[in-house]
């Protein structure tokens, strides 16, 4: 069973440019989540997608917007890059919508230089 | 506003000895618990859960234990091996929140032969 797939694996960028990041979940997974880590910060939640809709959005400022297609696949986009947002961008995937007994499956992520 | 915290950001460990990754939360609402292993350019894997309603669980080598009222949890892996070298993350959800988890800053585990 095919894993989690993110694309581009790695991707520079200059400043003020946008961005759009691709991720494909478990086949039969329903749930989309997107996490930033950046050095020393762990992973901070972006947003999560369920059936198409956007079910929960952390603390990030509106440039960072998402969406999921009918097959589950997500993307999610930044737009006006700034150099704080060079960061490693992981997609998680799993099969219900309710955390509890659940496990998410993150892929390998997609690096983000802006420069 | 950090709701889960990993204090110790690296660990050194003998192989074969018992190596222990602490985690502490603040938000009494959280009732599922997760530890995730990530190695350098991948993402992170899945070793082991646990739920509120429990205060340990097992799986090979990781045990994870929970103590609701110091709302701490650990990680312990025994023996360890030095194909353990990674950094380890827990996470915290609440039943609330969807799949939205809530992750430490991580550990740095380095077993060494």
């Amino acid at each position: 069973k095919a894993g989690v797939t993110q694309t581009p694996r790695y991707l520079i960028k200059t400043r003020g440019q946008q961005v759009t990041l691709s991720c494909s979940p478990i086949s039969g997974h329903r749930s989309v989540s997107w996490y930033q880590q950046t050095p020393g910060q762990g992973l901070q939640f972006l947003f999560e997608y369920f059936s198409e809709t956007q079910r929960n959005k952390g603390n990030f400022p509106g440039r960072f917007s998402g969406r999921q297609f009918s097959n589950s696949r997500s993307e999610m986009n930044v737009s006006t890059l700034e150099l704080g947002d060079s960061a490693l961008y992981l997609c998680a995937s799993s099969l219900t919508g309710i955390s509890s007994g659940n496990t998410i499956y993150f892929g390998e992520g997609s690096w983000l230089t802006v420069v | 506003d950090q709701q889960v915290k990993q204090n110790s950001p690296s660990l050194s460990v003998q192989e074969g000895r018992i190596s222990i990754l602490n985690c502490d939360y603040t938000n009494s609402m959280f009732d599922y618990f997760l530890w995730y292993k990530k190695y350098p350019a991948e993402g992170p894997t899945f070793l082991i859960s646990i739920s509120s309603i429990k205060d340990k669980n097992e799986d090979g080598r990781f045990t994870v234990f929970l103590n609701k009222s110091a709302k701490h949890l650990s990680l312990h892996i025994v023996p360890s091996q030095p194909g353990d070298s990674a950094v380890y993350f827990c996470a915290a959800s609440h039943t609330n929140t969807g799949n939205q988890f809530y992750f430490g800053t991580g550990t740095s585990l380095t077993v060494i032969p």
